[in-house]
């Protein structure tokens, strides 16, 4: 399977600040059809997941251009910009290239 | 809009099983397949497994095989999973969502599993 090793586990973060989360995979996530299949999620409080970021920097319907995706092969991130308070909650990567799908631990994004 | 509804919390003992759905709305039930998550109290997310509701074609984590069971009712646009001899490490909240183009872009409220005696 491949191993999603996301850092850091938590981040403190001033309103109106950026941060950054990393995501590395065990193996490259470039699909046999030339797509990389990573996808980032933000699960708030007591909600279910919720799709941000998919094929690594493409961002889903309705997200904010706060939010951005980058990377390749087995080295991710993402960045969020003028953080709000809808913004907090744990952040979750995960790869569709290669079964089973797996995600990686999570990184809980809090206010300082 | 696309909506994902998913049956209540159970409570249930060791040994036996449950199965819970997963009602689509909003979107053609057979062109997307169906995910199922497993998120355990305080923990990450887990796949388990997919099913096509249009094929019925089944792929399921090499770690959930005779666990978990999925089928569809494509009358009435409904994803089941079926979990077989719970453990107490089977309490969790099951999410289904759906995907496309591999990302799962909708998902359900979740249903969680209480296995206790």
């Amino acid at each position: 399977d491949v191993v999603m090793t996301q850092t850091p586990v938590s981040l403190s973060v001033s309103l109106g600040g950026q941060v950054s989360i990393s995501c590395r995979s065990s193996q490259s996530l470039v699909h046999n059809n030339g797509n990389t299949y990573l996808s980032w999620y933000l699960q708030k409080p007591g909600q279910s997941p919720q799709l941000l970021i998919y094929k690594v920097s493409n961002r889903f319907s309705g997200i904010s251009d706060r939010f951005s995706g980058s990377g390749s092969g087995t080295d991710f991130t993402l960045k969020i910009s003028r953080v709000e308070p809808d913004d907090l909650g744990v952040y979750y990567c995960g790869q569709g290239t290669q079964y089973p799908w797996t995600f990686g631990g999570g990184t809980k994004l809090e206010l300082k | 809009q696309v909506q994902l509804q998913q049956s209540g919390a159970e409570l249930v003992k060791p040994g036996s099983s449950v199965k819970m759905s997963c009602k689509a709305s909003g979107y053609t039930f057979t062109s997307y397949y169906i995910y199922w998550i497993k998120q355990r109290p305080g923990q990450g997310l887990e796949w388990i497994g997919r099913i096509g509701p249009g094929s019925g074609d089944t792929n399921y984590n090499e770690k959930f095989k005779g666990k978990a069971t999925f089928t569809v009712d494509k009358s009435s646009s409904t994803a089941y999973m079926q979990l077989s001899s719970l453990t107490p490490e089977d309490t969790a909240v099951y999410y289904c969502a759906r995907s496309a183009a591999r990302v799962m872009d909708a998902w359900g409220q979740g249903a969680s599993v209480t296995v206790s005696s």
